[in-house]
Order: C-alpha cells, then sequence, then structure tokens
C-alpha cells in the first residue's frame, strides 16, 4: 500500500466548475499536508499547505483535512484552463528528518475551455 | 522569497559522462536539501536528503557512490551522476526548506529542474 495515494485521473472539468481532487494517507504519524502543481516539463510549485483539521482557504484553493478520516482535499473553485496541470498531493512524515514529504503520484487535471 | 536555483537545465551527453547538477538557495540558508527523481509520467521519487557539513542520507535502492552529492555551505548542494547510462536519464528535482523556521511544518520549495538525457 502507497503512503499517499492520488487518484491518477485524467480529471476534466468544464470552465467556471468545481475540480475536486482527493489524497488519502496511510501514516497517522503525517503532521503536515501539502498541495502542489506541476505543469508538463516543469518542478513542482506550492498552491496550499494545510496542518490543523478542517478547511483552509486560499483565493480559488481550499484545503481540507480530516486526520480520523485520513484524507486531503483540494477544492478548485471558478476552475480556469490555466490551472491544467497535475496536482501532487504531499505528506510531511514524524520522527528523523521530519520534514521528508512523501508525494502521491499525482491528479492530472484538465479545465476545458 | 524563498527561490531555489537549479542548474543546469538541461543536459544531453554521451553514456560514460559524469554530470554535476547544482541547486542553490538564493534567498535563504538552507541546512537541508532533498533531491528528487522523476521518470515521464510518474510522481516524485525521493533520492537523497542532504544535510549541510555532513553525509547524505540515501533513501533505499539508490546508489551513493552513483549519485554523489555534496552539501558543503548552507546554500548550496551538487548532485553528480557518476559514469551515467542511458538508463539514468530522468528529471532530477531538488528542493530545499528555510533553514531559520522552527517548525517542522515548512514547506519545501523546488528548483526548477534538471532533464538528464544520456545517449
Amino acid at each position: 500500500q502507497k503512503e499517499v495515494e492520488q487518484n491518477s485521473g485524467p480529471l476534466s472539468v468544464p470552465e467556471g466548475a468545481i475540480a475536486s481532487l482527493n489524497c488519502t494517507y496511510s501514516d497517522r504519524g503525517s503532521q503536515s499536508f501539502f498541495w502542489y502543481r506541476q505543469y508538463s516539463g516543469k518542478s513542482p510549485e506550492l498552491i496550499m499547505s494545510i496542518y490543523s483539521n478542517g478547511d483552509k482557504e486560499d483565493g480559488r484553493f481550499t484545503a481540507q483535512l480530516n486526520k480520523a478520516s485520513q484524507y486531503v482535499s483540494l477544492l478548485i473553485r471558478d476552475s480556469q484552463p490555466s490551472d491544467s496541470a497535475t496536482y501532487l498531493c504531499a505528506g510531511g512524515r514524524r520522527g528523523g528528518s521530519a520534514r521528508q514529504l512523501t508525494f502521491g503520484s499525482g491528479t492530472q487535471l484538465t479545465v476545458l475551455p | 522569497g524563498a527561490v531555489v536555483s537549479q542548474h543546469p537545465s538541461r543536459v544531453i551527453c554521451k553514456s560514460g559522462t559524469s554530470v554535476k547538477i547544482e541547486c542553490r538557495s538564493l534567498d535563504f540558508q538552507a541546512t537541508t536539501m532533498f533531491w528528487y527523481r522523476q521518470f515521464p509520467k510518474q510522481s516524485l521519487m525521493l533520492m537523497a536528503t542532504s544535510n549541510e557539513g555532513s553525509k547524505a542520507t540515501y533513501e533505499q535502492g539508490v546508489e551513493k557512490d552513483k549519485f554523489l552529492i555534496n552539501h558543503a555551505s548552507l546554500t548550496l548542494s551538487t548532485l553528480t551522476v557518476t559514469s551515467a547510462h542511458p538508463e539514468d536519464s530522468s528529471f532530477y528535482i531538488c528542493s530545499a526548506i528555510v533553514s531559520s523556521a522552527h517548525s517542522s511544518n515548512q514547506p519545501q520549495h523546488f528548483g526548477d529542474g534538471t532533464r538528464l538525457s544520456i545517449l
């Protein structure tokens, strides 16, 4: 079982719709979670970080964390074609080098104009 | 802030060549840097954790004699792929964490990556 799992997609939504990306993790010791966006051929860029249960909003993006159910999600409101990319969910390990991240396999999102 | 520069962005070379990739934190000090490898349509795979002034910690299955890491200063880590072969062709990405941050929740900031192609 992978430590961080994502639906590989691809996920397609029309422009203006809400895109919902989901991620589950197996390590209950994970403390911090990050969503990165990666355009084809580019390196990941940080979109959102979340550490506490509940919702965290930043512009059109909302991250949700439920530690009891061990899932993290990212909602993108008013999706734009420029949001088309692969979204990577990452969890931070506890102990040892606590800042190491484990990445999911990514979800490819396409926003159709 | 928190800009990470990676150089070169692209390398094409013959089999048997050694290739050095540099990762620099431009506006912050980074005690810890990470090196990842990403094959097409796959996620990032952590290769090693680079700690300033000490030996790197390699992930299982990564040959430390093949992938030499040096982190001699708080702003520079280098990865050298020694005697590269076609199977080493991949997208190599470094990341860094701000050293001054006390919280273990600080995000990693990524360089732009190096696309390595071995002929």
